[in-house]
Parts: C-alpha cells; sequence; structure tokens
C-alpha cells in the first residue's frame, strides 16, 4: 500500500495568513493525488483533485501543487471558515489512502 | 442537486454484521462508481472499496476483503455496504462517496476522485 504523510500534523494561524501543508507519497504518484477538508462531524469536502486542478465552487485561494511524490496544499490568505483538518489522498493504485491530517487551528 | 443520504445510525454487537445504504439523488446512478471511506474516531480516513454502479463489480482493500460486501440496486439508485464479523475496532463513521473520473486538458490520463459524500452513518459495535 502507499503511504501518505503530511506535515505539520498541526498548525497555528490567524486570519490572512498564508498556510502552506504538505503531503509525501512512499512511492511516486505522478499527479493523482487530492485535498480534502474536513470539519468536526461534517463529511469531507474535496477541494483539488489530480494535484493541481481546484474543484468547482472552491475559493480560489485554495491551491495546490507538486508530482511524483511531494505536494503541496496552499491556503494563500486564511478565513474564518477554512479552520479545519485538511487530508491528502492518493487514487494513484487501490487500496487509495489517506495522509493522517493536518488540523488548522486559530492562533 | 446531488446528494447522497445514507442510512441512520447502528449500534451492533461484537460478531455481528451491518447494512448501510447510500441513496443517490440528482444524476444518473449507473454512469459513476461509488466508494465507500470509514473513520474510526480520532483517525485518519480510511477507504473500504468502491462498486462500479453500471455493471456492479467491485473492489475491496485487502484489509476487508472477506468481511466487506458491497453492493448496489439500480431500481433505488441505491450502493449498499456490509460488513460483517464486527468487533470493536469497527466503530467508525462510515460514508459513501460518488467516483469521479476526469481528464485534464493536455493531458492523456484520467483522474480519480470522489466529489460528492453523504454525511455519514455513525456504526458503534459495543457489548
Amino acid at each position: 500500500d502507499i503511504q501518505m504523510t503530511q506535515s505539520p500534523p498541526s498548525l497555528s494561524a490567524s486570519v490572512g495568513d498564508r498556510v502552506t501543508i504538505t503531503c509525501r507519497a512512499s512511492q511516486s504518484i505522478s499527479s493523482y493525488l487530492n485535498w480534502y477538508q474536513q470539519k468536526p462531524g461534517k463529511a469531507p469536502k474535496l477541494l483539488i483533485y489530480a494535484a493541481s486542478s481546484l474543484q468547482s465552487g472552491v475559493p480560489s485561494r485554495f491551491s495546490g501543487s507538486g508530482s511524483g511524490t511531494d505536494f503541496t496544499l496552499t491556503i494563500s490568505s486564511l478565513q474564518p471558515e477554512d479552520f479545519a483538518t485538511y487530508y491528502c489522498q492518493q487514487s494513484y493504485s487501490t487500496p487509495w489512502t489517506f495522509g493522517q491530517g493536518t488540523k488548522v487551528e486559530t492562533k | 442537486q446531488v446528494q447522497l443520504v445514507q442510512s441512520g445510525a447502528e449500534v451492533k454487537k461484537p460478531g455481528a454484521s451491518v447494512k448501510v445504504s447510500c441513496k443517490a439523488s440528482g444524476y444518473t446512478f449507473t454512469s459513476y462508481a461509488m466508494h465507500w471511506v470509514r473513520q474510526a474516531p480520532g483517525q485518519r480516513l480510511e477507504w473500504m472499496g468502491w462498486i462500479n454502479a453500471g455493471n456492479g463489480n467491485t473492489k475491496y482493500s485487502q484489509k476487508f476483503q472477506g468481511r466487506v460486501t458491497i453492493t448496489r440496486d439500480t431500481s433505488a439508485s441505491t450502493a449498499n455496504m456490509e460488513l460483517s464479523s464486527l468487533r470493536s475496532e469497527d466503530t467508525a463513521v462510515y460514508y459513501c462517496a460518488r467516483d469521479r473520473r476526469t481528464r485534464i486538458t493536455g493531458t492523456t490520463s484520467w483522474y480519480y476522485y470522489m466529489d460528492v459524500w453523504g454525511k455519514g452513518t455513525t456504526v458503534t459495535v459495543s457489548s
């Protein structure tokens, strides 16, 4: 199975900050990397697919980059509604696997 | 609008089975596959398997092979996930999620992701 590792596990930030979350795959997954946002008690919500494509309806302050084994999710200017946990997920091969999550908390 | 409505919470005893349903609306059910993902308390999301809603073909994670069965009822636009031989470690929220495949402009590859999720079904396994 492909292991997905995110860093940091958590971070503290303020509204307006630029936030960067990293995801590393245990082997090359090309651009088969997706990002989801999850709020407490809610289902995950797709933000980015194919490493850098913004899902329809998702604000443009979210962006993704990377290929191979190293990927990044960036929030250019953190908004109050962005405090949540973010997960990366690979769809290169089954079983699809997720990172352990990065919790973005208010500073 | 596209919607996935899941069945209600379940409480089961160890060794029992549970069946969770996921009713789709707002799109042609048989044109998309459906995934099942679970999340134990405080844990990461875990992919269990998927079903091609058109032909019924399935693929399961090796971790759940032999215990999980995913089916679909095309007449009801519903996907089902049954997990047997339940143990306490199966206590989790179970989600269905629609599969989406897209070809990125300028490439020849199809990319796969889960674009619409159900709200989740809590399954508690306790004696």
